[in-house]
């Protein structure tokens, strides 16, 4: 059973903090992903990592950066958090795409409020 | 460009009527397309993918193709079929998956 799991479900920061957020796979998976969830607009991504060290920005990296020193440990972070962060953020893990794409597996969430 | 557009923010049907949740995709490769799912205070998962064409829950869906669409049907709504749901496109060799803006469905008593 795939677990991905998230450090927060509820984080509450004031503008202009630094914000830490971790997400952790016990799948060995390659793949992994921030996105951010908002009403209306779905599921966007921000950004992902295809292995250790590696990352690539997705549809939405503006006011944000990753880290990825072990392969099952993907942090995204706020370097200074701002209220239009405000929403909640979905990781997810996967196997490396092949001739078929991979279930990507998705973490609880962390609802962020920036105030 | 790889866009994937879901039309209704939210669908409201009485429980036993049919589901159609609409999704079309614009893509100039050969398309890999999922729907998942997201029940009340649960992750969001899988719930079908093109390929298998298999039925979960009850649900189907059919890639056209001719119309670039991938529509999940439902012939009789159930109320635990309330949940927001997803339609996805794989891109970039199956790394990477372009979602919709999701559905609301909501199943009434």
């Amino acid at each position: 059973d795939v677990k991905v799991t998230q450090s927060s479900r509820y984080l509450v920061k004031r503008t202009g903090e630094k914000v830490f957020l971790e997400c952790v796979q016990d799948m060995d998976h390659e793949n992994m992903f921030w996105y951010r969830q908002d009403p209306g607009l779905g599921l966007r991504l921000i950004y992902f990592s295809y292995d250790v060290k590696m990352k690539e920005k997705g549809d939405i990296p503006e006011g944000y950066s990753v880290s990825r020193e072990k392969k099952e440990r993907f942090s995204l972070i706020l370097e200074s958090a701002s209220t239009n962060q405000t929403s909640m953020y979905l990781c997810a893990s996967g196997l490396a795409g092949g001739p078929r794409t991979d279930t990507q597996y998705f973490g609880p969430g962390t609802r962020l409020t920036v105030l | 460009a790889q866009r994937v557009t879901q039309p209704e923010k939210l669908l409201s049907v009485f429980k036993g009527a049919p589901v159609e949740l609409k999704c079309n995709y614009s893509y100039s490769g050969s398309p890999e397309l999922f729907w998942y799912v997201q029940y009340s205070r649960q992750r969001l998962q899988l719930l079908l993918r093109h390929i298998s064409r298999e039925s979960i829950k009850g649900f189907t869906a059919d890639l056209n193709k001719g119309e670039t669409s991938f529509h999940l049907k439902k012939p009789f709504a159930q109320e635990e079929d309330s949940a927001m749901y997803y339609c996805a496109l794989s891109v970039l060799n199956g790394n990477k998956l372009v979602f919709g803006a999701g559905t609301i469905l909501r199943v009434k008593s």
